[in-house]
């Protein structure tokens, strides 16, 4: 199993700004994961963040907006950059062991 | 990606079993079929996975028949805190969440 934790739990920022969440996974794994989730919405994948390369984004998700780092196997960053009101939502991180994935508690913004 | 469709909402009472029908038309010979539960405001929780016929472990069982165009989730006995979303997906190597349905379960 994986125990999976965010920072920040939650965030009201100004428009046009950027926030960065980060991922800890206590624990090395391959594949990390980012998702979007508006409330009482389903998941949805925002991009593959591959440990030594450039993350994999999903369509219509593009680096510049939400750029990716995975510095090592067990850490990860999301940045919302130039923040509008519709970037308003959870954001979470998951990672996969083997054939499970596990999740993050999730990171509620909220842009004004 | 195989697409998966499932119910959007289902009710049921304390007590009864509850099974969640999804079906998956397009899945291929490699994808496994996961299902995730998820309460407010917290990330989904695996449940169970299985490849076909049946899986069971201590939460739920699985049912997939021989040609894998659908899959039920089954909960026995169903409690208050059971009430939550069912997420039926088609894995290969990213989740790919559909709308998942939405249990009630009253008293």
């Amino acid at each position: 199993s994986a125990v999976i934790s965010q920072k920040p739990s939650r965030d009201i920022c100004q428009r046009g700004t950027s926030l960065t969440i980060q991922c800890q996974v206590d624990s090395q794994v391959t594949m990390m994961f980012w998702y979007r989730q508006q409330p009482g919405q389903s998941l949805t994948l925002i991009a593959t963040a591959n440990q030594g390369s450039e993350a994999t984004y999903e369509s219509g998700f593009v680096i510049d907006k939400f750029p990716i780092s995975r510095p090592n196997l067990t850490f990860s960053t999301l940045t919302v950059s130039n923040m509008s009101p519709e970037d308003s939502s959870i954001y979470l991180c998951s990672a996969a062991v083997s054939y499970e994935q596990y999740f993050g508690p999730g990171t509620r913004l909220t842009v004004t | 990606l195989a697409k998966t469709t499932q119910p959007i909402s289902m009710d049921s009472y304390e007590g009864q079993e509850v099974n969640i029908t999804c079906s998956h038309n397009n899945i291929a010979t490699n994808d496994y079929i996961t299902w995730y539960q998820q309460f407010p405001s917290q990330g989904p929780r695996f449940i169970i996975q299985g490849y076909k016929t049946k899986v069971t472990n201590e939460v739920a069982s699985l049912f997939i028949p021989a040609d894998r165009k659908s899959s039920t989730l089954s909960l026995p006995r169903v409690s208050l805190s059971d009430t939550a979303v069912y997420y039926c997906l088609v894995v290969s190597d990213k989740l790919i969440f559909g709308t998942g349905t939405r249990l009630q379960v009253f008293p």
